[in-house]
């Protein structure tokens, strides 16, 4: 069974870099076709993609957030971490990592894990 | 401002249809059949109601249906019950530079 699961920190002061952890299981990011992806939703407000890395190591960013974002991986411990740089009080929101796959087309986010809030304030 | 535009709200009784829309432009939603639908409870992570237009995942009742017509995308939900009661976001493919966009979402209210 497919379970992920978002981690860090709570609370980050202005200016700060932002790092989180998704730990999964149920699949693997070494298996060809496997992606995961993060994205994020402020307090009552619309969710956003934010970026992707796939089973070959090929990563996709957000166009407006990419030059503040790096997403990686590590295929041992079934984990993806992306950082995000000068975080500002309007990236306050549930940062969610979910997977998806890639097969001759992108299939839908199919898991998700349950979100971790993250609050920027000094 | 959300890249595909969505109604704020729409509401019906037990029982009822309703249908929540989802407009995107030619680079998104009218390009590619890559359009999902998400349905969020209050405090939880979304969960996957529609796929590719029209598909439904295992487990997913068949009073969701989806459908799309040019650069509008369309989620029916039939035979409305109060654990319908949500918010909905629709998602789409947006190709190589953008990616995905989603919808501002809808909030869903069972009379």
């Amino acid at each position: 069974q497919v379970t992920l699961r978002e981690s860090g920190p709570a609370l980050v002061k202005p200016t700060q870099t932002l790092t989180l952890t998704c730990t999964f299981s149920g699949f693997s990011l070494s298996t060809s076709g496997m992606c995961v992806s993060w994205i994020r939703q402020p307090p009552g407000k619309a969710l956003e993609w934010l970026a992707l890395i796939d089973w070959d190591d090929d990563k996709y960013y957000s166009t407006s957030l990419k030059t503040r974002l790096t997403i990686s991986k590590d295929t041992s411990k079934n984990q993806v971490v992306l950082t995000m740089t000068n975080m500002d009080p309007v990236d306050t929101a549930t940062y969610y990592c979910a997977r998806i796959q890639y097969s001759s087309g992108w299939s839908p986010f199919d898991y998700w894990g349950q979100g971790t809030l993250v609050t920027v304030s000094s | 401002q959300s890249a595909l535009t969505q109604p704020a709200s729409v509401s019906g009784s037990p029982g009822q249809s309703i249908t929540i829309s989802c407009t995107g432009t030619s680079s998104d939603v009218g390009s590619y059949n890559l359009v999902s639908w998400y349905q969020q409870h209050p405090g939880k992570a979304p969960k996957l109601m529609i796929y590719e237009v029209s598909k439904r995942p295992s487990g997913v009742s068949n009073r969701f249906s989806g459908s799309k017509s040019g650069n509008t995308a369309s989620l029916t939900i039939s035979g409305l019950q109060a654990e319908d009661e949500a918010d909905y976001y629709c998602c789409s493919y947006a190709g190589s530079s953008t990616f995905w966009v989603f919808g501002g979402g809808t909030k869903l209210t069972v009379l």
